[in-house]
């Protein structure tokens, strides 16, 4: 039973780039969070989907960020146009209906 | 905003004994979860306590839930080398409601 898979687990990228992170929940999970870590901080909501809808996109930056689940495929959160700011670990999880999130591994994200 | 916070921020102990990590919340809460994450990896669920729960054990570990002080405690017991990492309480309001979590208390066990 393989767990939510993120990946790349390391992205390096340069001030103006595009970054593409993707997560593939659990096997039945049909729901899917993203969360940002900065260091030495706990994780902070970003945006909350289903298959092909947004739930709830409350934590997302108004600019640059943009989150997708389509109907097949991963999860895909883009940030356009990076930032030093943007560096930091970005964390997937996934749940069954109203189940425990289970997370993966991350993806670490260093703005040159 | 943030909604819990850990104390201590950070906690150095000998292996055998035991740990106590607190955690304190804000608004009126479904759940509240413990979660611990090695350096360089993702968290990995402890343990999850109900809110009409009090008290809630899983193998060295112990978790308290005061409702009315809005806060909670995680005890490992007989902690080993292995135990050392960051710890995370995280906080939802039912449903599917995204985690709200704390800045974590980061253990060190030394053998």
């Amino acid at each position: 039973n393989a767990g939510v898979m993120q990946n790349p687990r390391h992205l390096v990228r340069r001030r103006g780039q595009e970054a593409r992170l993707r997560c593939s929940p659990m096997k039945g999970h049909s729901h899917v969070y993203w969360y940002r870590q900065l260091p030495e901080e706990g994780l902070k909501f970003m945006v909350y989907l289903q298959k092909e809808n947004i739930i709830d996109e409350s934590g997302m930056p108004k600019e640059r960020f943009s989150a997708e689940f389509p109907k097949e495929g991963p999860s895909i959160l883009r940030i356009q146009q990076v930032v030093r700011g943007d560096s930091a670990a970005y964390f997937c999880a996934s749940s069954q209906e109203q189940g425990t999130q289970h997370f993966g591994d991350g993806t670490r994200l260093s703005i040159l | 905003s943030q909604q819990g916070e850990e104390d201590p921020q950070a906690l150095s102990i000998q292996e055998g004994e035991n740990a106590t990590m607190n955690c304190s919340y804000k608004t009126s809460i479904n759940n509240l979860q413990w979660y611990r994450q090695n350096s360089g990896r993702g968290l990995v669920h402890l343990i999850l306590i109900r809110s009409n729960e009090r008290e809630k054990h899983s193998g060295r570990l112990r978790v308290t839930l005061d409702t009315s002080k809005k806060s909670s405690s995680l005890l490992i017991t007989a902690s080993r080398a292995a135990d050392t990492a960051s710890y995370f309480c995280a906080t939802d309001a039912g449903g599917n409601t995204p985690l709200v979590f704390g800045k974590g208390t980061r253990l060190s066990v030394i053998a």
